[in-house]
């Protein structure tokens, strides 16, 4: 099961609304979950989706999608936003993450 | 508030073996699955391993299946994970992991460690 994200990189100003896509290589319902690592430090799970259910922290994050393609939207970026987002299924084995998306100051 | 603190890692040469250990605090550690997700230095995620609560069930990416073993010993809180015959693509940090729900084997995960840096290298 592969994940691909686009696009590698992101260049946006504070404020702006930001859209992060993943596909799966097969349907994973929507058995997907999306993290956010900034340099140096652990990854922090943001939003997941899973039948009948979703979570995001903070409430800016929203994400969407079902089968093979997903996004993740960040409604208006903060500084605190500025990191790599991976995508993640959880739907069958191997558990497998996106290369990642590097959102950055433009 | 949910801790997990992972130690063990270290330079080794390959072909050799190294023991990584995760202390949790902060949670009912034995209703938790837990993994291991690696990252080499400057790339991105992967799954490596992952146990059950109660240690019925444990998964490997193929990659490590016949060399890794995880393990856990609750009554310590703790997670394992033996690594033997270590190639130079093990590099990586080793992050310990707390799955999501208690009592399932969802492998989303909630929680992470800081890491622990293992380097295979002569």
């Amino acid at each position: 099961m592969q994940m691909t994200q686009s696009p590698s990189t992101l260049s946006a100003s504070l404020g702006d609304r930001v859209t992060i896509t993943c596909r799966a290589s097969q349907s994973i319902s929507n058995w997907l979950a999306w993290y956010q690592q900034k340099p140096g430090k652990a990854p922090k799970l943001v939003f997941y989706t899973a039948p009948g259910s979703q979570s995001a922290v903070p409430s800016r994050f929203s994400g969407s999608g079902s089968g093979t393609e997903f996004t993740l939207t960040i409604s208006s970026l903060q500084p605190d936003d500025f990191a790599t987002y991976y995508c993640q299924q959880y739907k069958s084995h191997p558990w497998t993450f996106g290369q990642g998306t590097k959102v950055e100051i433009k | 508030e949910v801790q997990l603190v992972e130690s063990g890692g270290g330079l080794v040469q390959p072909g050799r073996s190294l023991r990584l250990s995760c202390t949790a605090s902060g949670f009912t550690f034995d209703d938790y699955a837990m993994h291991w997700v690696r990252q080499a230095p400057g790339k991105g995620l992967e799954w490596v391993a992952g146990i059950s609560w109660n240690s019925g069930s444990m998964g490997y990416v193929d990659s490590v299946k016949g060399r890794f073993t995880i393990s856990r010993d609750n009554a310590k809180k703790s997670l394992l994970l033996q690594m033997s015959s270590l190639r130079p693509e093990d590099t990586a940090f080793y992050y310990c992991v707390k799955d999501m729900d208690a009592g399932r084997w969802l492998h989303l995960f909630e929680s992470w460690g800081q890491g622990t840096l293992v380097t295979v290298s002569s």
